[in-house]
């Protein structure tokens, strides 16, 4: 496997499920994000992780939590969603420099989310 | 005040013509700058990054005026397979890793 890989691809889940998505990244990077993308509206930005550290929450409703085991792995776990929830989610990556400067992120397929 | 804004578009345009688009941004400490591009149903994927001195490859010629706070991208002899979706990206301030994205542009090539 190359690049960034996600799964599942489409998850259609009730408002009272429980459920998670998987991302892993191959290409050595030490940041990890989370976005969400609804219809016609920009990414929204839910979570960073940078040196497997949390650093950005963006006010994301606590019923998303995401998880960092390690530089590579980037999960999100759902739980008691809405249906203003159904959306594209988005897992990149991407290196920080020492300098603080960046490369560019790097995007995994998303998963379709659906909630009924 | 939205931190990056695009006009949705669409551009429809025919196969060969020209097609330029902008893209501004509300934080002038914003240093690095990107043009994303998104195939429906697809992720994001990088068409190119956008220098101060403006910069070309092949087709695709983005251009950085820090003044107006805008981009621009230019494509050329444009292709069916040009129709997508471009995403005007931004980062928030100096050093800061973290992207604003625009809502995107929509072109459609027409043969």
């Amino acid at each position: 496997e190359t690049g960034v890989t996600q799964t599942p691809r489409h998850l259609v889940m009730g408002m009272t499920n429980k459920k998670s998505l998987k991302c892993e990244q191959h290409l050595g990077h030490n940041a990890m994000y989370w976005y969400k993308q609804s219809a016609k509206k920009p990414l929204e930005l839910m979570f960073v992780y940078s040196l497997e550290e949390r650093v950005e929450n963006n006010s994301v409703p606590s019923r998303f939590s995401p998880e960092c085991p390690n530089s590579s792995h980037l999960f999100l776990h759902l739980h008691t969603l809405q249906p203003e929830d159904s959306a594209l989610y988005l897992c990149a990556s991407s290196q920080v420099l020492t300098s603080g400067k960046y490369n560019e992120q790097f995007f995994g397929p998303g998963t379709r989310l659906t909630v009924l | 005040r939205k931190e990056v804004e695009q006009d949705p578009g669409p551009f429809n345009v025919p196969e060969g013509a020209t097609v330029a688009f902008n893209c501004t941004y509300s934080n002038s400490a914003s240093q690095s700058f990107f043009w994303y591009r998104q195939d429906c149903r697809k992720e994001p994927k990088l068409l190119m990054s956008v220098y101060s001195s403006g910069n070309e490859d092949g087709r695709f010629t983005a251009q950085l005026n820090r003044a107006s706070q805008y981009i621009s991208l230019l494509i050329r002899d444009s292709k069916l397979s040009d129709s997508a979706t471009y995403l005007c990206v931004v980062n928030r301030q100096v050093n800061d890793y973290k992207l604003s994205f625009g809502a995107g542009t929509t072109v459609t090539v027409r043969a």
